[in-house]
């Protein structure tokens, strides 16, 4: 079974654009749940999706968006970028809601850099 | 150690030895716990996992241990190896989400 796939792995992007995340979940899960990894906040909850609707939200600003497919394949949109936005973020699946499941299974996340 | 979220607490221990890794989780109310091993240059993999109704789960060579008066969860790995080396999470799930720990990143001596 194929895990967690995030495209593209490494991006680099100039303050004020807009950039485009996309995350495959394992085949079966409805569930996908976006976090920003720094290295000075660690992991933080940005949002997740189930059955193609928004289920919980962080504390980001609205330039951070997301959206869920009926395939359960989900995508995130950061506009107006930040040098703050340079960030590693992950994606990951599961079956069921987030917050009523076991295992989270991430995917090797989108490496954006904000120059 | 504990987390002022500029930079990761840091935990070196001699290959053989066994580890301990602390995590404080912040909600009372949460009902699950699972600790996740991220590698470099990888995402966060699951190592095990404990509901609130227990304060003790073991696996193959890891324990967590899990103490709700103060709020604390403890990943215990045993007989530490270099493949072990790697930053650790606890997450606790929350009604609402999971929320991770700043995470502790581990160094194994060879």
């Amino acid at each position: 079974k194929a895990g967690v796939t995030q495209t593209p792995r490494y991006l680099i992007k100039t303050r004020g654009q807009q950039v485009t995340l996309s995350c495959s979940p394992i085949s079966g899960h409805r569930s996908v749940s976006w976090y920003q990894q720094t290295p000075g906040q660690g992991l933080q909850f940005l949002f997740e999706y189930f059955s193609e609707t928004q289920r919980n939200k962080g504390n980001f600003p609205g330039r951070f968006s997301g959206r869920q497919f009926s395939n359960s394949r989900s995508e995130m949109n950061v506009s107006t970028l930040e040098l703050g936005d340079s960030a590693l973020y992950l994606c990951a699946s599961s079956l069921s809601r987030a917050t009523n499941t076991g295992e989270l299974f991430f995917g090797e996340g989108s490496r954006l850099t904000v120059l | 150690g504990e987390s002022v979220g500029l930079h990761l607490p840091t935990l070196s221990v001699q290959e053989g030895d066994n580890s301990i890794i602390n995590c404080a989780y912040s909600n009372s109310a949460s009902d699950y716990f699972i600790w996740y091993k991220q590698e470099s240059g990888k995402g966060p993999q699951f190592i095990i996992d404990i509901r609130s109704n227990m304060d003790k789960r073991q696996g193959q060579r890891v324990t967590v241990l899990l103490n709700k008066t103060v709020k604390h969860l403890s990943l215990q790995i045993a007989a530490t190896q270099p493949g072990d080396s790697a930053v650790y999470f606890c997450a606790e799930n929350t009604r609402d989400k999971v929320i991770f720990g700043p995470g502790t990143s581990l160094s194994v001596i060879p």
